[in-house]
Formats: C-alpha cells, sequence, structure tokens
C-alpha cells in the first residue's frame, strides 16, 4: 500500500507467485487511474489504466481492481517475474486535471 | 533511440548557482511536464504546458522557472540552486488525442545541490 515518509513498503514474492499491490486513493470523485513501473534508473512505464466505470481490467499477466465504496486500487501480477521487480506507482485524476502519484511500493521478487 | 530525452542525466552543482535540465521529445505530444520526485513522496509536478505558447504552474513551481522553446523542446531551470532542489527530475509528455492523463516519461536526471 501508500505510505508516508521516507520508506517505500516492500512486497517481496518468490518468482512463479503471483503479486498484489494495493493502494489507497485520496479524491472519492476521482475518475481514472494509471499504474506505472519504474524500474532502477528509468522513469515510470505505464502497465495499465481503469476508468470509474469500471471495477476490473485486464492486461497481459497484470489486472488492476477498483473498489470505489472504500477508494482502493489494486495491481494483480500473475506468474510473477524477476523482470517485474520494481516499484509500482498508482495515480488518480479527476475529470481529466492533472495525475497524482502515490508514494510507491517496491516488488522484489526472489528465486 | 529514447522518445523523451533529458540530459544531463546527472549534474552536481553548488548552492547558488543557476542550472537548466533540458528536455526533447519525438512523440509529437503537444503537452509537456516537469516532476519532480523524492523518496518516499513520489512524483510532484513541477510545471506543464499544453502548447508552445501555454506555461502553467504545477503544484511546487517556487524556485523553478520553464521555457518551451518548441513543440519538441521544454527546459526546466533552477535559478539559484537550494540543497532541498536534490532530487531526481523527470520530462513527460502526453497525447491529448489519446488520453492525456497517460505520461510518457523520460529517464530522469539526477540533481545533487552541495
Amino acid at each position: 500500500g501508500e505510505s508516508v515518509g521516507l520508506h517505500l513498503p516492500t512486497l517481496s514474492v518468490q518468482e512463479g507467485d503471483n503479486s498484489i499491490i494495493n493502494c489507497a486513493y485520496s479524491n472519492s470523485a476521482s475518475d481514472y487511474f494509471i499504474w506505472y513501473k519504474q524500474e532502477s534508473g528509468k522513469g515510470p512505464q505505464f502497465i495499465i489504466d481503469i476508468r470509474s466505470n469500471m471495477d476490473k481490467r485486464q492486461g497481459q499477466r497484470v489486472t488492476v481492481l477498483l473498489n470505489k465504496t472504500v477508494k482502493h486500487l489494486s495491481l494483480q501480477i500473475a506468474a510473477t517475474q524477476p523482470g517485474d521487480s520494481a516499484v509500482y506507482f498508482c495515480a488518480e485524476t479527476y475529470n481529466t486535471d492533472k495525475l497524482i502519484f502515490g508514494t510507491g511500493t517496491r516488488l522484489q521478487v526472489f528465486p | 533511440d529514447a522518445d523523451v530525452t533529458q540530459t544531463p542525466r546527472n549534474r552536481i552543482t553548488k548552492t547558488g548557482k543557476r542550472i537548466m535540465l533540458e528536455c526533447s521529445q519525438t512523440k509529437g505530444h503537444d503537452r509537456m511536464y516537469w516532476y519532480r520526485q523524492d523518496p518516499g513522496l513520489g512524483l510532484r509536478l513541477i510545471y506543464y504546458s499544453f502548447d508552445v505558447k501555454d506555461i502553467n504552474k504545477g503544484e511546487i513551481s517556487d524556485g523553478y522557472s520553464v521555457s518551451r522553446q518548441a513543440q519538441a523542446k521544454f527546459s526546466l531551470s533552477l535559478e539559484s540552486a537550494i540543497p532541498n532542489q536534490t532530487a531526481l527530475y523527470f520530462c513527460a509528455t502526453s497525447d491529448p488525442e489519446q488520453s492525456n492523463e497517460k505520461l510518457f516519461f523520460g529517464s530522469g536526471t539526477q540533481l545533487s545541490v552541495l
């Protein structure tokens, strides 16, 4: 999940397992959400997005779930691979306004 | 070749110096952004530009200025750098024809102010 402060929350998973990264967003009126992946030394890269009129969207090995009742977003990664190791950010926006980013979660994949 | 290119990749400077970070893009996007990333704080918007004649302040614009020299170029300046501007800076673009919320980021510039 998200955190305040200098230390990123870390999720450690074994290669091949499924990963679930959580995000609590702040604005109940937000209508569009994105997950970004940031590998070491690189800029964030788009993974998947979802609009508020949906509660689930699937991509290749990734699924995003949206629970508007509790303002919660999750990213599920199936069969996690070493290349999935990165920091993952959720971002929210309302009415095509600017993106607001979360603080990130570090995913570590071990053999 | 990268679609969004930032130069330099790393810069060390002293307090009070003027610094310019440059960003160029080959994506043909009208919208460009500068973000700052600090450990544990996520990405915060400094300035953004929706076209060559448009400049807008983000949430943390104090101490920074920008110039949109062309559709493809957007530079960020620190007029008088201070240590708390030490951070990782990202340039990003977006295309409102697709989704103006979907950002494409450069690889970042690590700036250290001593």
